[in-house]
């Protein structure tokens, strides 16, 4: 079975200061993993995608993110947060080898940042 | 736009009654899938559905039912609304790898009195 854990519900930086956001999951097989970003009162939106390319993966608006699979870790960073960046921040992972059911992608609950200016 | 509408966006029911919520893609995605999200809980899946004329239940399905009769639709019924049904519930849709990820809509806001 897998499932994500997200570190730290809410996580608050200052403007500039760099944004860590953590997730880790657990897989018995290898795993597609994801981050979604979701504003105030709008759907999901996503920030970026491990597909078994690249480990550092570079999404939108600077954030990146790396896949460490020793550590079954996908952590999500930005060098210099913006009021902007804040938001609520879900890690996801789904398998590369199913279909049907066992593919869903299965989403921690959330990381809330906040950025004070 | 191409994408995931969600209709309505915001809904009062009173306990009791009943209302269905539509969900409408035009990206030609296999997959279809109903979340609610609480506070705290994070995304939650009730149903899904891997084709035209088939779903199937996730996480939390008692008390909601659903049907896709077309590729592009996922209706999402709630027969007899109870307060506990208050949440935002959002549609997404996703092509059968997910390694591609899914497309969200953007919500609708239920609240049962």
């Amino acid at each position: 079975a897998q499932s994500v854990t997200q570190l730290g519900s809410h996580v608050s930086v200052s403007e500039g200061a760099l944004v860590l956001l953590r997730c880790n999951y657990s897989s018995s097989v290898p795993p597609y993993l994801f981050w979604y970003v979701q504003y105030p009162n709008q759907g999901l939106q996503l920030l970026l995608k491990y597909t078994s390319a690249a480990t550092l993966v570079k999404g939108i608006n600077g954030f990146e993110a790396e896949f460490k699979k020793s550590e079954t870790s996908f952590h999500l960073t930005k060098p210099s947060a913006h009021m902007s960046d804040a938001a609520e921040y879900f890690c996801a992972v789904s398998s590369m080898n199913y279909g049907g059911s066992q593919g869903n992608l299965i989403f921690g609950k959330g990381t809330k940042l906040s950025v004070k200016p | 736009n191409a994408g995931v509408t969600q209709t309505p966006k915001f809904r009062v029911l009173k306990t009791g009654q009943s209302m269905t919520l539509l969900c409408a893609q035009d990206m030609n995605h296999e997959y279809m899938y109903w979340y609610r999200q609480d506070p705290g809980m994070g995304l939650r899946l009730i149903h899904y559905s891997v084709g035209e004329g088939t779903t199937a239940k996730g996480e939390v399905p008692d008390g909601y039912n659903v049907s896709r009769l077309k590729k592009q639709n996922f209706l999402l019924g709630l027969e007899s609304a109870a307060p506990s049904q208050t949440s935002v519930y959002f549609c997404a849709s996703s092509y059968r790898d997910r390694g591609r990820g899914y497309t969200f809509g953007s919500g609708t806001r239920l609240t049962v009195v």
